[in-house]
């Protein structure tokens, strides 16, 4: 089965710092991928997805970017943190031909 | 603009109790709906999946329906049990093949005391 591996589980940086949030695939081949952000009190809102290698959409203008320099792989980055950057960031994907998506267990940022 | 409620917000019942929790959309043109549990602090687990031109899904103590026509999909738990503690999300994706770009509701706390 597909799993998402998202490290690291906690994030404590300063404003003004830049950040690199990792995601990886397993159990499947040429997933989309996606980066949602859980903001406290408030619901799951879709960041960036990305359909392949290198090809990524954003869905809110903001302080944050994407990458996809690998097909299993997923980069969530920023050049300098704001603190509304503050949140939990979780990592998704669907299978090629199959319509359930499946999440990892996140990253908690703290900016402080 | 696809629109997702689920209602109540927050919900405590004594163990063993059946339960029902409600989610509604606002555009019925949906290709599945899906219903998630999440941990504090944790990711979110699939928990049944329904495609637009099913009725209803089953996982053990877990049923979700789903009424395409009027919006609304209820999941069912029944014989509640503390380790069912959690918060409920049910999502819908937003079109094409892109199956996990999800619209969110804001989410049921459920909460089983002992």
């Amino acid at each position: 089965s597909q799993t998402i591996h998202q490290w690291p589980a906690t994030l404590v940086q300063p404003v003004g710092s830049p950040l690199s949030l990792e995601c990886t695939v397993e159990g499947t081949s040429n997933p989309n991928l996606y980066w949602y952000r859980q903001a406290a009190g408030r619901g799951l809102q879709l960041l960036f997805y990305s359909v392949g290698i290198g090809q990524i959409s954003s869905e809110v203008p903001q302080n944050l970017s994407a990458s996809r320099p690998q097909d299993r792989q997923f980069i969530l980055s920023s050049k300098k943190l704001l603190l509304s950057d503050s949140g939990f960031y979780l990592c998704a994907g669907d299978r090629s031909g199959n319509t359930e998506a499946f999440f990892g267990q996140g990253t908690r940022l703290t900016v402080v | 603009k696809q629109e997702v409620t689920q209602i109540p917000a927050a919900l405590s019942v004594p163990e063993g109790e059946n339960l029902v929790l409600n989610c509604s959309f606002t555009d019925s043109a949906i290709y599945n709906l899906q219903w998630f549990r999440q941990d504090p602090g944790k990711g979110l687990t699939s928990l049944l999946l329904i495609q637009s031109s099913q009725r209803e899904q089953t996982s053990g103590r877990l049923n979700a329906s789903l009424d395409k026509s009027s919006g609304r999909s209820t999941l069912y738990i029944a014989a509640s049990q503390p380790g069912d503690s959690a918060t409920y999300l049910c999502a819908v994706p937003g079109g094409g093949t892109s199956y996990g770009k999800l619209t969110f509701g804001q989410g049921t706390i459920l909460t089983v005391h002992p």
